[in-house]
Parts: C-alpha cells; sequence; structure tokens
C-alpha cells in the first residue's frame, strides 16, 4: 500500500501567518492527490484536488503544489475560520490512503 | 444540488447486525462511486472501500475486506455499509462520500459528503 507521510501532525500559528502542509507519497502518485479541511463535529470538505485544482468555492488563500512526490498544502494568510485539522488524501492506487492529518491551532 | 443524506445514529451490542445508509440526490447515482470512510474517536479518516452503482463493482480496503459489505440500492439512489457482526472496535462515525474525476483519465477525489453516521457498539 501508498505510505502517505503527513507533516508536521499539529502547527500553532495565528491568524494571518503563512501555513505549509507537506504530504509524502511512499512512490509516484501523478497528481492523484486531494486536500481536505475538517472542523470538529462535521464532515471534511475538499479544498484541492488533482494536486494543485482549487475546488470551487474554496477561497483563494488555499493552493496546492507538487514536487515529485511531495505534495504541498499552502494556506496563504491563516483566517480564524481555517482552524481545523487538514488531511491528504492519495486515489492513485487502491488502498487509498489518507496522511494522518495535521492539526493547525491558535 | 448534490446531497449526501445518511441515516442516523445507532447503539448496538456486539454481535448485532447493523446496516447504514447514504442516500444521494441531485445527480445520476449510478454514474459516480460512493466511498465509505471510518473515524474512529478521536482519530483520523481511513478509507474503506467504494463501489460503483453502474456495474456494482466494489473494491475493499484490506483492513476491511471481510469485515463489512458493502452495497447499493440503484432505484433508491442509496448505498449501504454493513455488517454481519458488531464488534466493540466498530464504535466510529463513518462517512460516505461521493467520488468524482477530474477527466476521464484524471485524477479522482471526494466532492461530496455525508453528515456521517456515528455507531456505538457496547454491551
Amino acid at each position: 500500500a501508498i505510505q502517505m507521510t503527513q507533516s508536521p501532525s499539529s502547527l500553532s500559528a495565528s491568524v494571518g501567518d503563512r501555513v505549509t502542509i507537506t504530504c509524502r507519497a511512499s512512490q509516484v502518485i501523478r497528481n492523484d492527490l486531494g486536500w481536505y479541511q475538517q472542523k470538529p463535529g462535521k464532515a471534511p470538505k475538499l479544498l484541492i484536488y488533482a494536486a494543485s485544482s482549487l475546488q470551487s468555492g474554496v477561497p483563494s488563500r488555499f493552493s496546492g503544489s507538487r514536487s515529485g512526490t511531495d505534495f504541498t498544502l499552502t494556506i496563504s494568510s491563516l483566517q480564524p475560520e481555517d482552524f481545523a485539522i487538514y488531511y491528504c488524501l492519495q486515489d492513485y492506487d487502491y488502498p487509498l490512503t489518507f496522511g494522518q492529518g495535521t492539526k493547525v491551532e491558535i | 444540488e448534490v446531497q449526501l443524506v445518511q441515516s442516523g445514529a445507532e447503539v448496538k451490542k456486539p454481535g448485532e447486525s447493523l446496516k447504514i445508509s447514504c442516500q444521494a440526490s441531485g445527480y445520476i447515482f449510478s454514474n459516480y462511486y460512493i466511498a465509505w470512510v471510518r473515524q474512529m474517536p478521536g482519530k483520523g479518516l481511513e478509507w474503506m472501500g467504494i463501489f460503483y452503482p453502474a456495474d456494482s463493482d466494489t473494491i475493499y480496503s484490506p483492513s476491511f475486506e471481510g469485515q463489512v459489505t458493502i452495497s447499493a440500492d440503484k432505484s433508491i439512489n442509496t448505498a449501504y455499509l454493513q455488517w454481519s457482526s458488531l464488534k466493540a472496535t466498530d464504535s466510529a462515525m463513518y462517512y460516505c462520500a461521493r467520488r468524482r474525476r477530474v477527466a476521464a483519465a484524471g485524477p479522482f477525489y471526494f466532492d461530496y459528503w455525508g453528515q456521517g453516521t456515528l455507531v456505538t457498539v457496547s454491551s
């Protein structure tokens, strides 16, 4: 199975900060990666698909990029509503695998 | 408007059977995969499996194969996740999600999610 190593597991940041979260795949997965945001008690929400495409309705402060098997989610200017847990998901091969999650805290 | 509406919370005893549902609306149900995702209390997301209503193609994660059954009833646009004999370790939140792809051979992603069904298994 493809392993998705997500880092950091948690981070503390302030409103206005630039935040970067990384997922490293254990093998090549092309661009078959999405980023999801989950707030407490809520279902996950799609932010980025195909590594770098912004889902409709998602603020432009969210962006995704890829360098080889490393994938990055960037929040350019953290807003109060962005405090949540973020997951990557590879959809290149079965079994599909999530990263362990990154908790973004104040 | 695309919606996935899941059945309500369940409290069961070990050894009991259970079938939870995910009713889709706002799109052609047969044309998109439905995925199931588990989230144990305080833990991350785990992919359980997917089902393609058009041809009933089903793929399970090795971690869940033989432990659950994924199915659907196309006539009522509803997908199911079922257990024949629940264990305490099945206590978790379960989400369904629609899986679509960018283009014919493009990447897949989960664009719509149900609200989740909380399953509690306790004697």
